[in-house]
Parts: structure tokens; sequence; C-alpha cells
């Protein structure tokens, strides 16, 4: 059965500081990988989608990585700003039926 | 970009009763799917809803408790029948990205909040 875990479970940091959010596997055979942020009554935001055969997508400040064969993604922030308190969610898509297999998320608080 | 929208964004309801949610998607899309996301858990996969066709269930959930409708490619609904306190959760649908000309990406409501008392 496939299982996505996700560390930590809550970070707290000052603004400004460069951070990286885990999120790990049980299988290497997966389809892609997407990383949702979700805030506080507004449901999910798409922010990056790895698919299988590449290593990793970037866009503005946010960079994900993949790396399958450690069973193991990456969403690295740069210069984190108090917008960025949400919690980061990854979910992974085992193949082509759309399911998603979330962890269990990240909890991220930047402070002014 | 596509938005998809849901109603009621939150409800309180007493044991026993029915709530039907409904989704709306303004862009025409295969599939939707049906989230559920317990106090303090991730989202768990109720069902996936094709136009045309029967919803398909995840293992833990039965076409009784949570019946499915896909009446057009743009709408679904959800609704939680016969309702205890365990199913208080905040309940979201999804649908591929068409619009984006990526369907590998799913978007979501921004859910349903739903108490049973």
């Amino acid at each position: 059965k496939q299982e996505v875990t996700q560390i930590p479970a809550a970070l707290s940091v000052p603004e400004g500081e460069n951070l990286v959010l885990n999120c790990s596997f049980t299988d290497s055979a997966i389809y892609n990988l997407q990383w949702f942020r979700q805030d506080p009554g507004k449901g999910l935001t798409s922010l990056l989608l790895i698919q299988s055969s590449q290593r990793e997508q970037t866009s503005g400040r946010l960079n994900a990585s993949l790396d399958k064969s450690s069973g193991r993604s990456t969403l690295y922030i740069a210069a984190s700003q108090p917008g960025d308190s949400a919690t980061y969610l990854c979910a992974m898509q085992a193949d082509s039926s759309y399911k998603l297999i979330f962890g269990s998320g990240t909890r991220l608080l930047v402070r002014p | 970009s596509a938005v998809i929208s849901q109603k009621p964004s939150r409800d309180i309801c007493q044991r026993g009763t029915s709530l039907t949610i409904q989704c709306q998607v303004d862009s025409q899309v295969t599939m939707m799917f049906w989230y559920r996301q317990q106090p303090g858990q991730s989202l768990t996969l109720i069902a996936t809803a094709n136009q045309g066709s029967e919803a398909t269930y995840e293992s833990g959930f039965v076409i009784d408790k949570f019946p499915i409708s896909r009446p057009n490619l743009t709408f679904s609904t959800l609704t939680v029948s016969n309702m205890s306190p365990e199913d208080s959760s905040i309940y979201l649908c999804s649908a591929e990205g068409v619009w984006t000309g990526n369907t590998d990406t799913q978007y979501f409501g921004p859910g349903t909040r739903l108490t049973v008392l």
C-alpha cells in the first residue's frame, strides 16, 4: 500500500529564511507528484506538478524536486514571506487513474 | 483559468439527516473527484465521478452512504446520508485541469465544512 509521509509536521521560521519541506513515499513507481498549498477555508491551491520523468519544477520562489530512487520529494521555498504561511501538502499519483494519495501536510508559519 | 465552486461552504446538521453538496466547474471536464478531510487529517479520496457512468468508490466508502450524481460535464453532487458526528469533515471536490492543457494536475474547490451534532 502506497503511503506518503511529510516531515516536519509543523515549521516556524523568521521572514526571509530559505526552507525545505520534505515528502517521502513508499513505492518508487509513481506517475507524478503534486505539491499543494491549503489555506484555512480556501481549499487547495496547486503549486507544482512533477512528472515521473522529471527531476524538478520551478515556479517563482518555489522549487520542487523528485528523486524516485529514494522515494523523496522536496519543496524549496526561497526568501520566505508571511504570506507563505499555510499548510503544504504533497500528493502522489501512482498511475494514470488520477487517484491522489496525500501526505499529512506541513503547517508553515513565517514570522514577520 | 476555470473556477471550481462548492455549495454550501459550511453547514451544521443533526445526526440522522442527509446533506447534498454541490460542485460546479466553469469548464467541461471528464473526471471529477470527491475527497474527505477529517479533522487534523489529510485528504482521502471518496470516489471518482465520470459523466455518464456510475461513480467509482474507494475502499471504505459505499454508495448508500455517499451517493454521487454527475448529470453533465460541469456539475456533480455528493450526498452524505444518515449522518453521524463521525462524518464531520471538510468535503472537497476536484477536477482534472483540462482547461490548462494539463490533465495531470488536479484543481480543487474551496471545500464544504460539515459539522454533525
